[in-house]
């Protein structure tokens, strides 16, 4: 069974940059055509998109995002990371890791993280 | 950008009711890339749909979705206790897109 688990701090000043690794468990994450997703929720509200990147490296970003955005990946630790700069109250939120499954004919997040709670706050 | 509307905001029922769930994109989008999630409190969605129309893996078969170009639905069959719960529809254009999404709670 595949795992997904987000690490990181939980409170980030603003201006400063947030940093989430993701650690996948009961699967190599370079193994199959996947994509590998950072998807956030801010308190009370829906699912935003922030990007994805292949197990080859290919990152792309939402484009409201992506000036602010890194998404990178580890195979040799079987990880990926997020890292989201200059960062506002308004970056409060849940952030997941999920597996974009789907290959290239469907798109669509069918494994997900619990989630981690990052506060922006001084 | 794509734009996804869902209706109504909150749908409240009585266990054992049909749910239909309705999700409008602001322009056609391909059927293959529009999916539904369950999302209860504190927990992390789940895919329930992908493909429009097909239940992903364990999914009972009382969900079901449909639609095509600018209109998708989603329905639960008869309503159980454990499926009071927020959905979301996404779909993909040159991102990912989630609506944002219905509530369904009990009446």
């Amino acid at each position: 069974q595949l795992l997904l688990q987000e690490s990181g701090p939980g409170l980030v000043e603003p201006s400063e940059t947030l940093s989430l690794a993701c650690t996948v468990s009961g699967g190599s994450i370079s193994s199959g055509s996947y994509y590998w997703a950072w998807i956030r929720q801010p308190p009370g509200k829906g699912l935003e998109w922030i990007g994805s990147i292949s197990n080859g490296g290919s990152a792309y970003y939402n484009p409201s995002l992506k000036s602010r955005v890194t998404i990178s990946v580890d195979t040799s630790k079987n990880q990926f990371s997020l890292k989201l700069s200059s960062v506002t109250a308004a970056d409060t939120a849940v952030y997941y890791c999920a597996r974009r499954g789907g290959g290239s004919s469907y798109y669509y997040v069918d494994v997900w993280g619990k989630g981690t709670t990052v506060t922006v706050s001084s | 950008e794509i734009v996804l509307t869902q209706s109504p905001g909150t749908l409240s029922l009585s266990p054992g009711e049909r749910a239909t769930l309705s999700c409008r994109a602001s322009q056609s989008v391909s059927s293959s890339y529009v999916a539904w999630y369950q999302q209860k409190p504190g927990q992390a969605p789940r895919l329930l749909i992908y493909g429009a129309s097909n239940r992903a893996t364990g999914i009972p078969d009382r969900f079901s979705g449909s639609g095509s170009g600018t209109d998708f639905t989603f329905t639960i069959s008869r309503l159980e206790p454990e499926d009071f719960a927020v959905y979301y529809c996404q779909q993909y254009g040159s991102s990912f897109i989630f609506g944002p999404g219905t509530k369904v709670d009990i009446k």
